[in-house]
């Protein structure tokens, strides 16, 4: 499996500030993931990173809000833009890996960042 | 329509006891795969079991296994003997096609575990 470290953990940000979230695997993957858990919800996809590409956005999640860098492969950002308080969240990324022998293509996560915005 | 249904918001079972997660899902596309992922207070997603459309026998990982009933379109989470570490929400999620594409999650269900 993809070892996913994903920082920060947690932060609490002012209304109208962006924040970075980072993003680094510990193999090369093609693509990654970034996903938003509001409060009480289930995962939304925002978009879908490959490297050396744009960014493909889900309906609803624009690049202005959420501009994502993929450098390389191992490597993405995702930056929370203008920021208020709807943006409170947890922002998780994720990798897609090959289990190989045992079948199939699994997505795992990162430990995610809990997002206050005042 | 809702491609990943779980109709249970909660669940209680008792320490050692087995419980059944409910999930059904939507799809027209022959190729598909299920999935079952913990997610405990901290937040992180934790990948559990995974059943693929065209796996013949039910997927089973330590104390979980999956009750894969393809004609009704079920994928339910079954985990036997109960832990107090168990106490998390779960999801079910479904990937359509081969190949990269993505998850789509259901609403999950709170599993409480007590003493």
């Amino acid at each position: 499996s993809a070892v996913i470290s994903q920082k920060p953990s947690r932060d609490i940000c002012q209304r109208g500030t962006s924040l970075t979230i980072q993003c680094q695997v510990d193999s090369q993957v093609t693509m990654m993931f970034w996903y938003r858990q509001q409060p009480g919800q289930s995962l939304t996809l925002i978009a879908t990173a490959n490297q050396g590409s744009e960014a493909t956005y889900e309906s609803g999640f624009v690049i202005d809000k959420f501009p994502i860098s993929r450098p390389n492969l191992t490597f993405s950002t995702l930056t929370v833009s203008n920021m208020s308080p709807e943006d409170s969240s947890i922002y998780l990324c994720s990798v897609e890996s090959d289990r190989g022998d045992r079948g199939g293509n699994i997505q795992y996560f990162g430990a995610g960042t809990r997002l206050s915005v005042l | 329509a809702q491609k990943i249904t779980q109709t249970q918001p909660g669940m209680f079972v008792q320490e050692k006891e087995a419980v059944t997660l409910d999930c059904t899902y939507d799809t027209s596309d022959p190729s598909y795969g299920l999935f079952w992922y913990k997610q405990p207070s901290s937040g992180e997603m934790i990948f559990l079991i995974y059943q693929g459309s065209y796996d013949q026998q039910n997927a089973t990982e330590g104390r979980y296994s999956l009750n894969f009933q393809k004609a009704r379109k079920s994928a339910n989470l079954v985990i036997s003997a109960s832990q107090l570490g168990d106490s998390a929400m779960y999801f079910c999620a479904m990937r359509e096609g081969q190949g990269y594409s993505t998850l789509t999650f259901g609403k999950g269900t709170m599993l409480l575990v007590s003493p």
